[in-house]
């Protein structure tokens, strides 16, 4: 069965360094998105992504944030200069369409620890 | 302002018996709901998705659908320790020409053998 892909599960970096947060997903699926869980809280939406833009963004996803599709299968968080407040857990998920009915398929996750 | 909220529990419930879940939504025009189930440290898994007004069964879960109240709700038959989780109530709303996810906080259950 397919599933959406997460590369690294744990990433521990020192505050201000630039992280990365690899996803493939589903092969013929084409919307993207981005999730953020912060330990013990609720699953917050950071960015949906389609036809190689940014369809929609919350509040948290501001400049020091960015995505990237740099090629047909993998998609990219980028955290240009992290913070103690960015641990948490971040899932990559994916559908087919952004119908209503649509359901998104989430990765295992990629547990991002901040020094 | 579109919320999601539930019970975030914990809810303790004997093996063998029902569990339920509920989940309350802010936003009339949502129009399809999702219960996600989720194990400390793993990602949400899709258990059930709902759309219509009234019952949804798959094997063991019960999704209901009351839209005039704004709630819904999933009922877990024959409770299992392996069903002890967060289950998250996630509602899909329309905003601009996308649609995103708006998720409540979860509720943890706790199947007691």
């Amino acid at each position: 069965e397919p599933e959406v892909t997460q590369t690294p599960s744990h990433q521990v970096t020192q505050m201000g360094q630039e992280v990365i947060l690899r996803c493939v997903p589903i092969s013929n699926h084409l919307y993207f998105y981005w999730y953020r869980q912060i330990l013990g809280q609720k699953v917050e939406f950071l960015v949906s992504f389609y036809n190689n833009e940014i369809s929609e963004k919350s509040e948290i996803f501001d400049d020091q944030f960015s995505v990237e599709r740099p090629d047909g299968s993998n998609f990219t968080l980028k955290i240009r200069s992290t913070k103690l407040e960015d641990s948490a857990m971040y899932f990559c998920a994916s559908s087919l369409a952004v119908l209503m009915g649509d359901t998104q398929y989430f990765g295992p996750g990629t547990r991002l620890t901040v020094l | 302002q579109k919320e999601v909220e539930q019970n975030s529990g914990p809810l303790s419930v004997p093996e063998g018996a029902i569990a339920s879940l509920n989940c309350t939504y802010s936003d009339r025009g949502s129009q399809s709901f999702f219960w996600y189930r989720q194990y400390s440290g793993k990602s949400p898994e899709l258990i059930m998705s709902i759309y219509s007004n009234g019952d949804k069964e798959d094997g063991r879960f019960t999704a209901q659908l009351n839209k005039a109240s704004q709630y819904v709700s999933l009922l877990i038959r024959d409770s299992q320790p392996s069903d002890s989780a967060t289950y998250l109530c996630a509602v899909k709303v329309a905003r601009d020409s996308n649609y995103q996810l708006i998720w409540g906080a979860g509720t943890k259950l706790i199947i007691k053998p």
